[in-house]
């Protein structure tokens, strides 16, 4: 199956600084990238969807400012956790779509696990 | 919107089997089906897509009732792998990618 990495696998960060996340699909052209956001023993919460050379489209209750997307390219897309708090503490997952296919799955990434102090 | 999975924890031993069910009270477009060990990623189990296919793959298939708009999961002679967190992800618009995925089912399989 198509492989998607994410960077970093792990970060602690003090309060108020900023940490950018990298998703990328390996092998594959990602027309549409999702991030979630999982906190422990819990479901994954879609944040946004974003597409390559455009704006990420948020789900209602995120803040746009908070939490930047950028999908720079076919096989990059990062998320910047602005002026974190220990409350954006949590499990950040990307996935990758390879094309618009109806029923095309969605490929995971490993995971960011983020701690703020 | 979040689709409803039962039940919310199974505990099993080996070869024995197990359903999970998934309801949403939209009407889908299709249904992900996912499995997640701790501190892992989701990996991939099936696509159902609208018009109430049935899929399988070896001992794990799955149906979709575009009607009742439920999908179920069905874990057949379990094995000790099967352990983990089972997620559904609803699909209600064609073709954006959007899943929806519901609370989740934590399978346990013991010897």
């Amino acid at each position: 199956g198509a492989v998607v990495s994410q960077h970093p696998s792990r970060v602690i960060c003090k309060s108020g600084t900023s940490v950018k996340i990298e998703c990328r699909s390996l092998d594959f052209q990602a027309t549409t990238m999702f991030w979630y956001r999982q906190f422990p023993k819990k479901s994954l919460m879609l944040m946004a969807t974003s597409n390559e050379g455009s704006k990420a489209t948020y789900e209602q209750g995120v803040e746009k400012d908070k939490f930047l997307i950028n999908h720079a390219s076919l096989t990059l897309s990062t998320l910047t956790v602005t002026s974190a708090h220990p409350e954006d503490s949590s499990f950040y997952i990307c996935s990758a779509r390879a094309s618009i296919i109806p029923g095309n799955e969605q490929f995971f990434g490993p995971g960011t696990r983020l701690t703020v102090l | 919107q979040q689709p409803v999975q039962s039940p919310q924890a199974v505990i099993l031993r080996e070869g024995e089997d197990a359903v999970i069910n998934c309801s949403s009270s939209k009407a889908l477009y299709s249904v992900h089906w996912y499995r997640q060990k701790h501190g892992e990623a989701p990996v991939f189990l099936m696509i159902l897509l609208k018009g109430g296919e049935q899929k399988g793959h070896e001992k794990i298939s799955a149906s979709f009732n575009e009607k009742k708009q439920q999908s179920s999961l069905y874990l057949t002679a379990s094995q000790l792998s099967y352990s983990g967190t089972y997620f559904c992800g609803t699909e209600i618009s064609s073709n954006t990618g959007k899943l929806i995925f519901g609370q989740g089912t934590t399978l346990q399989v013991k010897p």
